[in-house]
């Protein structure tokens, strides 16, 4: 069952252009992370950022946490065909030892 | 390389024939899950362990068992697989016994598994 709130649900950009998703989530957190996912396939790890770190870069992905706010950001930079894929952001319940994901952003990169 | 490594990646079955799904990682975690993943439900956690001979039931346990004799394996068996199942599944792992400290959790590939 997701908890949390991605938004936007689908995006569809141009080659080139940056993409930004949200995620929004209800509790207190100590870390947040993303991953993405192929059609089908596995989910790859992006991004790991704690609760006491507000923006964290890996190559053309750039995090950010607002843990006032409860909400996350991914932003894509200079996107690539191969970056359509679907975007998770998770938590984790520390109760329920178990990831609790977002809905998801559906990303699409037109050539 | 760090990995989580699932078999099989595809299967047909019928109702009612056990089968195994293994998960194998090789970074000496400690915590494994498993999770199905529906259309329209999302992931949602099976089974999860702590550590070796620890095991305990997430959200949707019902239908399924698992295992943990070996820190780098954690199976997950069908014992009497129902089209209800069909799903795709993942096992992912962290070190640590405590992954909300701060630890990346890693995914396998993923199994389709129908049931017909």
């Amino acid at each position: 069952s997701q908890q949390g709130e991605e938004d936007p649900q689908a995006l569809s950009i141009q080659e080139g252009e940056n993409a930004t998703m949200n995620c929004s989530y209800k509790t207190s957190i100590n870390n947040l992370q993303w991953y993405r996912q192929n059609s089908g396939r596995g989910l790859v790890h992006l991004i790991l950022i704690r609760s006491n770190e507000r923006e964290k870069h890996s190559g053309r992905l750039r995090v950010t946490l607002d843990t006032s706010k409860k909400s996350s950001s991914l932003l894509i930079t200079a996107s690539r065909a191969a970056d359509t894929a679907s975007y998770f952001c998770a938590r984790f319940d520390v109760g329920a030892q178990k990831l609790v994901f977002g809905q998801g952003t559906r990303l699409t990169i037109n050539p | 390389e760090a990995q989580v490594t699932q078999n099989p990646r595809y299967l047909i079955t019928v109702t009612g024939k056990k089968l195994t799904v293994t998960c194998s990682q090789n970074m000496n975690h400690e915590y494994m899950s498993w999770y199905r993943q529906d259309p329209g439900l999302g992931l949602r956690q099976i089974y999860y362990s702590m550590n070796v001979e620890v095991t305990d039931k997430g959200d949707v346990p019902e239908g399924y068992k698992v295992s943990r004799k070996e820190k780098r394996n954690f199976p997950l068996i069908l014992e009497s697989p129902s089209p209800n199942q069909t799903s795709l599944y993942f096992c992912a792992s962290s070190t640590q016994q405590d992954p909300s400290s701060g630890n990346t959790i890693y995914f396998g590939e993923g199994s389709w598994l129908t049931v017909v």
